[in-house]
């Protein structure tokens, strides 16, 4: 079975300071990746997915995630966090086998001024 | 603007009193889709519907039904709330049934405060 992985809980970063955040996921065969961003009180929204083809994703709020398959890995990455980025940042996969989409347990980042 | 709209943002009901959450869209999307999320954790799938057809998730309690009279209306039912639903719960489309691939449109979340 499928599963996420997204080690931090936590990451704190400075005001203009780069981000990455990590997604690590169980899957035998190419998943669909996805991250979703979750503003304090609210919904989630799509930042950006990899389905297939260039292994790096531009999303949108300047985000952008970089597939590797050798190491089961697709990072979001940004490279000046700004105050409105605070939120908490979900990774999911979703699977052909099954038509479900698994979610991590989330990150929370924090923005220093 | 097309959007999924919740109702009420937040709601407070008594320990077994049944609550009803309700959720509406104008994007005209086949599938919806609720889920609950509790504290720091991440979305959990109760249920979804592709049109009228109703997809119960194994491990969604039978206190938690739900009801979509029209494309554009879903709703929740909570029949005995207890202190474990204390949550927040989201609304989502997507245009086709594939969950594993769609994107997903959210609402801005009803919490739930069971006293």
């Amino acid at each position: 079975a499928q599963s996420v992985t997204q080690p931090d809980i936590h990451i704190t970063v400075s005001e203009g300071a780069s981000l990455e955040l990590r997604c690590n996921y169980s899957y035998g065969a190419t998943p669909y990746l996805f991250w979703y961003v979750q503003s304090p009180g609210q919904g989630l929204q799509l930042l950006l997915k990899y389905f297939s083809g260039d292994t790096l994703v531009q999303g949108i709020k300047g985000f952008e995630a970089e597939f590797k398959r050798s190491q089961s890995s697709f990072n979001l990455r940004k490279p000046s966090v700004h105050w409105s980025d605070a939120a908490e940042y979900f990774c999911a996969v979703g699977a052909d086998s099954n038509y479900q989409l698994i979610w991590g347990a989330g990150t929370k980042l924090i923005i220093k001024p | 603007d097309a959007m999924v709209i919740q109702n009420p943002r937040y709601q407070v009901t008594q320990f077994g009193k049944p609550v009803t959450l309700s959720c509406s869209q104008t994007l005209n999307h086949n599938v919806m889709y609720w889920y609950q999320q509790k504290s720091s954790q991440a979305p959990k799938l109760l249920f979804h519907y592709y049109d009228k057809d109703f997809n119960n998730e194994a491990d969604t309690p039978d206190n938690f039904q739900s009801r979509r009279p029209n494309t554009s209306f879903c709703f929740l039912d909570i029949r005995s709330p207890g202190l474990g639903d204390a949550a927040m719960y989201l609304c989502a489309t997507s245009r086709a049934y594939f969950p594993n691939t769609d994107t997903q449109y959210f609402g801005p979340g009803t919490r739930l405060t069971v006293l």
